[in-house]
This record gives structure tokens, sequence and C-alpha cells, in this order.
């Protein structure tokens, strides 16, 4: 089992649609989630963090998190054609500030 | 704020060259810098972590005597991929951690990320 776990995609959506990103992790102990953005031959970039269950909004993005099922998830309010780009999620275990990257989940929107 | 920059952005050099890649945060301390390798379509893999002052923590099969990191200030970290090969090429990239105010510790900042090309 990965650490970190997301759906490769890709994931289509409408434009002005609502897009879920989901994520797992197997490590009970983790302590922090970020979510980040990477379009395709640049850097990732930071959208959130998360530390506490529950939901946190920022803008058209909603990240949710929830311990007990190891899950945290991305929603992307009124998708545009600019959010497609692949997403991943990564996890701070609780070892220093090292983060464990999924794969990432490609999300495009067409509009 | 959280600005990290790199440079440089490309470089072509030929075989059994020595390349340098500076990474440095540009507003605020970076008790932690992070280099990662990724190839075309591929995940980010972690190279190395590094804290100021210390010598970096390789990920395993990281050649140390070939990717040559150093952290010599809060502000700046370099990789140094000695006598590289074709096989090197690739998208370099290094991140950032440590105290930005209202932010948390652990955040990882990236730069713009040096694409290498080796002939």
């Amino acid at each position: 089992q990965k650490e970190v776990e997301q759906n490769s995609g890709p994931l289509s959506v409408p434009e002005g649609a609502i897009a879920s990103l989901n994520c797992t992790y197997s490590d009970r102990g983790s302590q922090s989630f970020f979510w980040y953005r990477q379009y395709s031959g640049k850097s990732p970039e930071l959208i959130m963090f998360i530390y506490s269950n529950g939901d946190k909004e920022d803008g058209r993005f909603t990240a949710q998190l929830n311990k007990a099922s190891q899950y945290v998830s991305l929603l992307i309010r009124d998708s545009q054609p600019s959010d497609s780009a692949t997403y991943l999620c990564a996890v701070n275990r609780g070892y220093g500030n090292k983060l464990v990257f999924g794969a990432g989940t490609i999300l495009r929107v067409k509009s | 704020g959280a600005v990290v920059s790199q440079h440089p952005s490309r470089v072509i050099c030929k075989s059994g060259t020595s390349v340098k890649i500076e990474c440095r945060s540009l507003d605020f301390q970076a008790t932690t810098m992070f280099w990662y390798r990724q190839f075309p379509k591929q995940s980010l893999m972690l190279m190395a972590t590094s804290n100021e002052g210390s010598k970096a923590t390789y990920e395993q099969g990281v050649e140390k005597d070939k990717f040559l990191i150093n952290h010599a200030s809060l502000t700046l970290s370099t990789l140094t991929v000695t006598s590289a090969h074709p096989e090197d090429s690739s998208f370099y990239i290094c991140s950032a951690s440590g105290t930005l105010a209202g932010g948390p510790t652990d955040t990882q900042y990236f730069g713009p990320g040096t694409r290498l090309t080796v002939l």
C-alpha cells in the first residue's frame, strides 16, 4: 500500500462544475496535509494546508480532512479551464518537515 | 510572502561536466530545504533534505557523491550535479520550509525549477 494514494485520473469536469479530488494516506500519525497544484512543465504551488478534522475554505477551494478515515479531499467550486493541472496531495507524517507526496490527479476542466 | 527562487532556470551542459543549481528563499528563513527531481510525466522524487549548517540527508538510492548539497545559510542551498551524464537530464526542483509569519513551519514552498539537459 502506498503511503499517499490518489486516483491518477484524468478527472474531467465541465466548466462551472465542482471538481472533487481525493487522497488517502496510510500513516495514522500524520499531522498535516497539503494540496499543491502543478501545471505541466512547472513546479508545484501551494493551494491549501489543513491540520484539523473538518472543512477549510479558501475562495473557490475547500479542503476536507477526516483523520478517522485517513482521507483528505479538495473541492474546487466553479471550475475554470485554468484549473486544469495535476493536483498533488502531500502529508507530513510527523518526522520533521518531510512531506510524502501522492502521484497526483490530473484534472481537466472543459469549456 | 514565501517566495523561493532557483537559478538557473535552464541549463545545457556536456557529459562529464558539473552543474551547480542555487535555491534561495527570498522573504523567509528556510530552516530546511529539499531537493526533488521529476522526470517527464512522473511524480516528484525527493532526493535529499538539508538543514542549515548540517549535512544533507539523502534518500535511498541517491548518490551523495554525485549530488552534492550545501545549505550554508538560512536563505541559500545549492545542488551540484557532478560529472553529469545524459541520464541525469531532468527537472530539478527545490523547496523550502521555515518560519513564515502566520503559516505552519512545515509547509514547503517550491522554487520554479531547473531543467537540466546533459548532452
